[in-house]
């Protein structure tokens, strides 16, 4: 599976859009990309996942350009609930195969 | 409401003992899995189970074991053998493809 680049941290202000870029350069033609949301002591939560252009959802976005090896979630109108750790992730279709977890982006919400 | 239950939340143990996580789900996935995260970390996949009776080793399975006679249960036992068992320990699950995957709460394990 292919491998996923993002950012350690970012930080935002209540009311903005955040949006949090990841690449994956190896990704192949089989694999979507999914987005998972952490807060402190628990779970990662499902966002949003897509294969290719545009995926919304009633949270979030997922913008994939023609060639795949990059995605970006975009938060509209982020408030300090949304401060988490946000993972992006290479996952492939028709398989219950493993995932694999980068360290993911850290986002602080500022009031 | 379906969804995965791990159990207990928090657990001491001694070093030197066995121990073993629980991990239930009434969601009829058939795919189970367990991770384990360190302070500040990504979650690192420990062992995967795609159906019952069959399971697969992850990244980081040694000192760890699994079972999987149901298909509603994954429990994972930290042995003796795991040279730094204190971590948060995910157990998820994944169904059809539109729905990623399911986690639960965690188990904080904590060897002293």
């Amino acid at each position: 599976l292919a491998k996923t680049t993002q950012p350690i941290s970012m930080d935002s202000y209540e009311g903005q859009e955040v949006n949090i870029t990841c690449s994956h350069n190896n990704i192949a033609t089989n694999d979507y990309i999914t987005w998972y949301q952490q807060f402190p002591s628990q779970g990662p939560r499902f966002i949003i996942q897509g294969y290719k252009t545009k995926v919304t959802n009633e949270v979030a976005s997922l913008f994939i350009p023609a060639d795949r090896k990059s995605s970006t979630l975009s938060l509209p109108r982020v408030s300090l609930s949304d401060t988490a750790v946000y993972y992006c992730l290479v996952a492939r279709y028709s398989s219950a195969s493993k995932i694999i977890f980068g360290s993911g982006t850290r986002l602080s919400i500022r009031p | 409401d379906g969804g995965i239950t791990q159990s207990p939340k928090y657990l001491f143990r001694k070093e030197g003992q066995n121990v073993t996580l629980s991990c239930e789900q009434n969601l009829n996935h058939d795919a189970m899995y367990w991770y384990r995260q360190d302070p500040g970390q990504g979650l690192r996949l420990i062992y995967y189970s795609q159906i019952v009776n069959d399971f697969q080793k992850g990244d980081i399975a040694e000192g760890y074991s699994v079972s999987r006679e149901k298909k509603e249960s994954f429990p994972l036992t930290v042995t003796s053998a795991q040279k730094n068992p204190t971590a948060f320990y995910l157990c998820a699950s994944k169904g059809g493809e539109a729905y990623g995957y399911t986690f639960g709460s965690g188990t904080r394990l904590t060897v002293v």
